[in-house]
């Protein structure tokens, strides 16, 4: 299975952007690159997922480094509403590990 | 959460019982996964099933059984309940394409005394 390497915390002053990174360099070709981000108290929800090229959605874009072995989640205005625990995670097979996140603290 | 529900949201057990915790869909998606949830951990899978009776183990699946009778339905049973089984669980579906994300359940809060 791949491993994800992220930073254990962060920080970003309310309505800046904020870039969250993500190492997983034993990803393999075929495996698309998923985020995911828990609330407190909540369940994880997606957030974004690509594999080889740039993705954007109406929550956050996502960057993949053309070798694939980390890509950075972009919250382009965070909100008090997007505190939370951020996991990146290759999708290997039918199998997907998490690893322990990043938790995100929005400062107003 | 729409399409997936998890039942009970909450429990309290002792040790030594048997426990099943359910995990319904109404997406009539193929892929099913339990996970449990503990501080400094994560998220950790126990369990996941690929369609219905077909089911394979996760990292943490010591202590834990599963069964899928129908495609709606994945029972995760906790045979004889340990103090260590203490966590929330957490559910969710997948599409069946390697590139459709997870929906997670809201999670059933376990606790073993």
């Amino acid at each position: 299975d791949a491993k994800t390497t992220q930073p254990n915390s962060m920080e970003s002053n309310e309505e800046e952007p904020v870039h969250l990174p993500c190492n997983h360099s034993t990803i393999s070709g075929t495996d698309y690159i998923h985020w995911y981000r828990q609330l407190p108290s909540q369940g994880p929800e997606y957030v974004i997922h690509g594999l080889t090229s740039n993705v954007n959605n109406r929550m956050a874009s996502l960057a993949i480094a053309e070798d694939r072995k980390s890509s950075t989640l972009i919250l382009h205005r965070a909100t008090l509403r997007d505190a939370a625990v951020y996991y990146c995670m290759p999708a290997a097979g039918n199998q997907f590990y998490f690893g322990t996140g990043t938790s995100l603290t929005v400062i107003p | 959460d729409a399409g997936i529900t998890q039942s009970p949201r909450h429990k309290v057990t002792e040790t030594g019982t048997p426990v099943t915790l359910r995990c319904h869909q109404t997406e009539n998606h193929r892929y099913m996964y339990w996970y449990r949830q503990d501080p400094g951990h994560g998220l950790r899978l126990i369990h996941y099933s690929y369609g219905v009776k077909d089911t394979d183990k996760g990292e943490v699946s010591d202590g834990y059984s599963v069964s899928r009778s129908k495609t709606e339905d994945f029972l995760l049973t906790l045979e004889s309940a340990t103090s260590s089984q203490t966590s929330v669980y957490f559910c969710a579906i997948r599409g069946r394409t390697g590139g459709s994300g997870y929906t997670f359940g809201s999670g059933t809060r376990l606790t073993v005394v």
